[in-house]
């Protein structure tokens, strides 16, 4: 079974101020992947970054970057130089290799950028 | 290029009235999923296909939901007879699964439709 734990229910961070979200998970797969996904209050779901669990090197998408600790199995996502549109709902999601292709996803956290 | 198109975007029923959503995965795409969004329980998978083929249904509520996709380009989700309790966002999505290569898998990106809402009253 897998699971992902997200903490913080809400985070509130300043414009332009980095903010980082957190993401722990729990599998016994020794394969996996990690996603990130916002969910603006507008309802859809939008792909961020993507970190698989061999890849070497920390995942990074423009103001977006995983920092992808292993061995503490945690998923940070950083956001750099928030904007007032980065205001979502943030999912951390995850895919084992005995998942198959089902994704699990932790309960969000909530971002608020203040101007 | 075309997102995944869902259809439609809001549906009001009545209980026990039948309710079919519909899903355009991306073209070329050859897994599409079903998801269900509440407040309560979060986000869960109801079902997905791989290459048109149900894989795992084991996330359907129950036998009044069913699934199917006829085709790789539209899927539909049917809710017969719905109940209150069904109220939810529906999401479809999609991705490209690819076999893994040199023992080194890649864990293919789903891509999200914007959802439909449904309300059952």
């Amino acid at each position: 079974a897998q699971k992902i734990t997200q903490t913080q229910p809400g985070m509130f961070v300043q414009e332009k101020e980095a903010v980082t979200l957190d993401c722990t998970y729990d599998t016994s797969d020794p394969s996996y992947g990690l996603f990130w996904y916002k969910q603006p209050s507008s309802g859809e779901m939008i792909f961020l970054i993507y970190q698989g669990s061999y890849d070497q090197q920390n995942a990074t998408e423009g103001r977006y970057s995983l920092n992808f600790q292993k061995a503490r199995k945690s998923a940070n996502l950083v956001i750099s130089a928030s904007q007032l549109g980065d205001s979502a709902m943030y999912f951390c999601a995850m895919r084992g290799r005995t998942s198959g292709s089902r994704l699990t996803f932790g309960e969000g956290t909530q971002l608020t950028v203040n101007p | 290029d075309a997102g995944v198109i869902q259809s439609p975007r809001h549906e009001v029923t009545e209980m026990g009235q039948e309710v079919t959503l519909r899903c355009k995965p991306i073209s070329g795409h050859n897994s599409l999923f079903w998801y269900r969004q509440t407040m309560m329980r979060g986000l869960e998978l109801l079902i997905y296909f791989n290459n048109n083929v149900p894989i795992d249904d084991s996330g359907m509520p129950e036998d009044r939901f069913s699934a199917k996709m006829p085709n790789a380009s539209f899927s539909t989700l049917k809710i017969q007879p719905s109940e209150p309790r069904d109220s939810a966002v529906y999401f479809c999505a999609s991705s490209l699964f690819e076999f893994a290569v040199g023992g080194y898998r890649v864990y293919e990106t789903q891509y999200f439709g914007p959802g439909t809402r449904l309300l059952v009253l």
